[in-house]
């Protein structure tokens, strides 16, 4: 199975912030890498595919970036709404797998 | 606006079969990977496997042996089958719409989920 890797686990940040966190993947995947938000008790949602394509009604102060085995998710002025958990998804071979998540909470 | 909602026991006996149903609203089942995904309490996601429109799966090997999905496109339903269940298997279940980028895929619609406890 592919892993990946999340870093960091956690950050604190403050609003109007600039948040970056990175996932790797275990052998190189290309682009195939999804990032989903997840609040409590909800189900994850869709931000990005295919490492850098925004999903339709994303805000776009999202961004991802990387090929390969290394992906960055960018917020670019993190809002009160993005406090959250954010995984990676590799799509490039079964089993699909996740990274553990990073959690953004405010600092 | 296409919508999932999981329909099943949220209580299952050691060695008992879960099963649950997921139900797609305002969309076709056309194309797409149906693909169910659970989340252990207070863990990270693990992909169980899809069943795609036109019947043919993909499961994880680690669940393999215990899954069956099946897909019924005339009610707009499809349903996940797990055997020999333990309290590993404990979790929130999600059903969830893949959406193939050949290869690959992502995940655009997801279920609420449903929490299925296994204890006797």
């Amino acid at each position: 199975d592919i892993q990946m890797t999340q870093s960091p686990s956690s950050l604190s940040a403050s609003v109007g912030d600039r948040v970056s966190m990175t996932c790797r993947a275990s052998q190189n995947i290309g682009n195939y890498v999804n990032w989903y938000q997840q609040k409590p008790g909800k189900a994850p949602k869709l931000l990005i595919y295919a490492a850098s394509n925004l999903q339709s009604r994303v805000p776009s102060r999202f961004s991802g970036s990387g090929s390969g085995t290394d992906f960055t998710l960018t917020i670019s002025s993190l809002q009160v709404e993005d406090f959250a958990t954010y995984f990676c998804q590799q799509s490039f071979t079964t089993p699909e797998t996740f990274g553990p998540g990073t959690t953004v909470d405010i600092k | 606006q296409v919508q999932l909602q999981e329909s099943g026991p949220g209580l299952v006996k050691p060695s008992e079969t879960l099963s649950l149903n997921c139900t797609v609203s305002d969309g076709s089942m056309n194309s797409f990977y149906w693909t169910w995904i659970r989340q252990p309490p207070g863990k990270g996601l693990e992909w169980i496997g899809y069943v795609s429109d036109n019947g043919n799966t993909n499961y994880n090997p680690s669940l393999k042996s215990r899954v069956t999905m099946s897909l019924d496109t005339t009610i707009n339903q499809f349903s996940l089958k797990l055997r020999s269940m333990t309290a590993a298997d404990t979790a929130v279940y999600f059903c969830v719409r893949g959406l193939p980028l050949q290869p690959g895929d992502f995940f655009d619609y997801w279920g609420q989920g449903t929490l299925v406890t296994v204890s006797s």
